[in-house]
Parts: structure tokens; C-alpha cells; sequence
């Protein structure tokens, strides 16, 4: 099973700010990696698709690199509405896993 | 509008059964895989099991295999997950999520195994 670490856990920042988060694979995933933003008490959204595709309807502040083993979720410019839990999943390999998340926090 | 909505959560004895329907609109349901996806409260996501558009490929996660049974109708537009001998630790919000991308996503349910 391929094991997807985040970091930060937690990230403090503030509106206008950039934040840049990271989610690391135990083996190659290839670009077989999507990112979700989930707020409370709804269901995950998908931001990005293989590694570096925004989803419909996904603001242009909203980025995705990498591949491989590295990827990398970069908001250029925090707005409200951004302030949640962020996951990465990989499809390379089943089971299909996700990471532990990353909470962006308002500082 | 794309839309998927969850039901049959509950609480539930351990060792009991469920089973959870997805029912879906909005969309040529019979042209996309869907998959089951757990979160467990105040936990991170655990996907759960993946069927294909014509139901020949399945896969399950380790934890469920040999317990749930997911399963499609593609006439009624629904997916269902028949979960027995559920434990404790099976407590969690259950989505249904939509093809490969896994987009949309349900509004979830909520199965609570406790005594």
C-alpha cells in the first residue's frame, strides 16, 4: 500500500498570503494525484486531477505540481473561503489512498 | 445538475448489517466507476471500494474485504454498499463519489456501530 504524508498538518496563515503545501508518496505515483478540500461538516472537493489539473469550476489561484514521489498544492493568494482540510489521493496503485491532511488556518 | 444523495446510515449493533444506497442524477450513471469513501469522526478520508461502469471490476480495502459488498443498478441509477458483521471501528460518514476523478461527491451518511 503506498502511504501519502502531508505537511504541515497545521498551517497559519492569512487572507492575500500564499500558501504552498505538500504531499509526499512512499513510491511513484506517477501524476495519479488528486487534491480535495473539504470545510466542516460537508463533503471533500476535488481541486486538482492528475498532479496538475484544475477540476471545472476550480479558481486559477489554485495550483498543482509535481510527480512522481513530490507533489505540491500552491493557493497564490489565500481568499475567506480557503480556510479548510486539504487532501491528496493517489489512483496509481490499489487500494487507492489518501493522505492524513493538511489544516490552513486562519492566523 | 450532477448529484449524488446517500442513505440507509444508522446505528447499528456490532456484528449487524446495513446497507447503504447511492442514488444518482444528472448524469449517464452507466458511463462512470463509482466508489464508497469512510471518514471516520474527526478523522481524515479512508476510500472504501471502486466498481466499475459494468460492475467487472471490483476492489475492496483490506479492512472491509469479505464483510461489504458494493453493488450497482445502472436502470435505477444507484450504487449500494451491503456492509455486514460491521464493528466499532466501521463508525463513519459514508460517501458515494463519481468516476475515476471522484467528482461529485454525496452529501454523505452516517453509520454508527455501537451497543
Amino acid at each position: 500500500e503506498i502511504v501519502l504524508t502531508q505537511s504541515p498538518a497545521t498551517l497559519s496563515l492569512s487572507p492575500g498570503e500564499r500558501a504552498t503545501l505538500s504531499c509526499r508518496a512512499s513510491q511513484s505515483v506517477s501524476s495519479y494525484l488528486a487534491w480535495y478540500q473539504q470545510k466542516p461538516g460537508q463533503a471533500p472537493r476535488l481541486l486538482i486531477y492528475d498532479a496538475s489539473n484544475r477540476a471545472t469550476g476550480i479558481p486559477a489561484r489554485f495550483s498543482g505540481s509535481g510527480s512522481g514521489t513530490d507533489f505540491t498544492l500552491t493557493i497564490s493568494s489565500l481568499e475567506p473561503e480557503d480556510f479548510a482540510v486539504y487532501y491528496c489521493q493517489q489512483r496509481s496503485n490499489w487500494p487507492s489512498t489518501f493522505g492524513q491532511g493538511t489544516k490552513l488556518e486562519i492566523k | 445538475e450532477v448529484q449524488l444523495v446517500e442513505s440507509g446510515g444508522g446505528l447499528v449493533q456490532p456484528g449487524g448489517s446495513l446497507r447503504l444506497s447511492c442514488a444518482a442524477s444528472g448524469f449517464t450513471f452507466s458511463s462512470y466507476s463509482m466508489n464508497w469513501v469512510r471518514q471516520a469522526p474527526g478523522k481524515g478520508l479512508e476510500w472504501v471500494s471502486y466498481i466499475s461502469s459494468s460492475s467487472s471490476t471490483i476492489y475492496y480495502a483490506d479492512s472491509v474485504k469479505g464483510r461489504f459488498t458494493i453493488s450497482r443498478d445502472n436502470a435505477k441509477n444507484s450504487l449500494y454498499l451491503q456492509m455486514n458483521s460491521l464493528r466499532d471501528e466501521d463508525t463513519a460518514v459514508y460517501y458515494c463519489a463519481r468516476g475515476r476523478d471522484y467528482a461529485p461527491w454525496g452529501q454523505g451518511t452516517l453509520v454508527t456501530v455501537s451497543s
